[in-house]
């Protein structure tokens, strides 16, 4: 199995609401990712998950919150977000201490901000 | 990471091979190029990496420059399903496995 699972596949949500975005994947990785990507944009890094711990933050606002329960799911919890917050989301998994390696992406949840 | 420079589109005619550039001329030693691909409105997907030898796979071959500072992403045989954004990335092997994206290049194959 070398899939990595996001769900919901689309999700659309008013700024005073509070949802949260999942990601699976039974790979047996302990590396996990969340990338925000824009239209028409490459995506870019949110936060980095090594065993169950959040290693890698890259400034991205508090009302993004990941949590990684278990080395299978990683979660990314939204609160009060913005229209512009509106976006693709994707999760990613790869091995860790093999750097030499392909990270695995899931399709995305595509959030829309209303 | 090493900054890389791609043309933002290509076209290809459908049947014909597809070579995608790429420049990386600040490289360094301990940094591999990687290949993946986005096709619309998925997840990117791995294509192919290498670090100074040229590689082949099933999907593609990945022909990297002696002084390593470019190489050329070659898709022998250009299908329909191969229109998507392309994107090559360099990493520092110990620097763990996220990637940075640039801007990719668009590659649409046309029939």
């Amino acid at each position: 199995d070398t899939e990595v699972t996001q769900t919901p596949k689309h999700l659309v949500m008013g700024m005073t609401n509070k949802k949260s975005l999942k990601c699976e994947q039974h790979m047996g990785h302990r590396a996990m990712y969340w990338y925000k990507q824009k239209a028409k944009k490459p995506p870019e890094l949110m936060f980095v998950y090594s065993y169950e711990k959040l290693s890698i933050n890259e400034s991205v606002p508090s009302r993004f919150s990941p949590e990684c329960p278990n080395s299978s799911l990683l979660n990314l919890h939204l609160h009060a977000l913005q229209p512009e917050d509106s976006a693709l989301y994707l999760c990613a998994s790869s091995p860790t201490g093999i750097t030499n390696t392909e990270a695995f992406f899931g399709q995305g949840t595509r959030l829309t901000v209303v | 990471d090493a900054k890389t420079t791609q043309p933002p589109s290509m076209d290809c005619a459908e049947g014909r091979a597809a070579n995608l550039p790429c420049n990386h001329s600040t490289i360094s030693g301990n940094e591999y190029v990687y290949w993946y691909r986005q096709i619309h409105s998925q997840g990117p997907q791995y294509i192919i990496h290498g670090l100074k030898n040229n590689e082949t796979n099933e999907m593609a071959s990945l022909i990297i420059t002696e002084d390593r500072k470019s190489s050329t992403l070659i898709l022998p045989h250009a299908t329909l399903r191969d229109t998507a954004v392309y994107y090559c990335i360099v990493r520092v092997v110990n620097a763990g496995n996220m990637l940075t994206f640039g801007g990719g290049t668009r590659l649409m194959v046309k029939p």
